[in-house]
């Protein structure tokens, strides 16, 4: 069925090392793949997004990394910062015939960054 | 600046006395939604809607309603709130091209 997970609930790392975020989705038909920031009593922030026709794109800090073969997504942050502190979401979209565009998002993942 | 805007942003109600939420996007978006944020639960679709005059369902659709009169407003209306409903509920926009802008979210509570 439809579903995007993460594969784990809290991510804690060291101020200036590298992060990275891990999301399996389970719909091989998504198009495009977005992750989202959300801080603490603000809504979802874009960060990056990629295609289905990509496999790696980079921004910012910030590099995503798509493997269509095993259904795999991940965020890498570089030398993380406190202000990287939030809860992340992957989320994937399937435009298909309806062109709906629903963004079906994963569960999240915690990430701590300590100083 | 491009932005969705959310009214209100903390609300306490009591059981059964209809609400509405208000949801205004400045981006000429034809698509936009609703989403209910739930510990353990994620984000879940409510409603969305296409273009003007033109709403669906999301997942969980139970107990809300919308309206799409104008292209920039999407209000989410509780009919008869309940206690289940107490939620943070999150509007969004997008385009076909770019992912979704959500707005900075309203804290539900139903008493």
């Amino acid at each position: 069925g439809e579903s995007v997970g993460l594969h784990l609930p809290t991510l804690s790392v060291q101020e200036g090392d590298n992060s990275i975020i891990n999301c399996a989705y389970s719909n091989s038909a998504s198009d495009y793949f977005i992750w989202y920031k959300q801080e603490s009593g603000k809504g979802p922030q874009f960060i990056i997004d990629i295609r289905s026709n990509m496999d790696k794109r980079q921004g910012q800090r910030v590099t995503v990394l798509l493997n269509k073969t095993v259904k795999h997504l991940s965020l890498q942050i570089a030398a993380t910062q406190p202000g990287d502190s939030a809860v992340y979401f992957c989320a994937e979209i399937a435009y298909g015939s309806s062109n709906t565009g629903k963004l079906i998002f994963g569960q999240g993942t915690t990430l701590q960054v300590k100083p | 600046e491009a932005q969705v805007t959310q009214n209100p942003r903390y609300l306490i109600t009591v059981t059964g006395k209809k609400l509405t939420v208000t949801c205004s996007q400045n981006m000429n978006h034809e698509y936009m939604s609703w989403y209910r944020q739930d510990p353990g639960l994620g984000l879940r679709q409510i409603y969305y809607s296409m273009n003007v005059e033109v709403t669906d369902k999301g997942d969980v659709p139970e107990g809300y309603k919308v309206s799409r009169k104008e292209k920039r407003n999407f209000p989410l209306i509780l009919e008869s709130p309940s206690p289940n409903q107490t939620s943070l509920y999150f509007c969004a926009s997008s385009s076909p091209t770019r992912g979704y802008t959500f707005g900075s979210g309203t804290r539900l509570t139903v008493v």
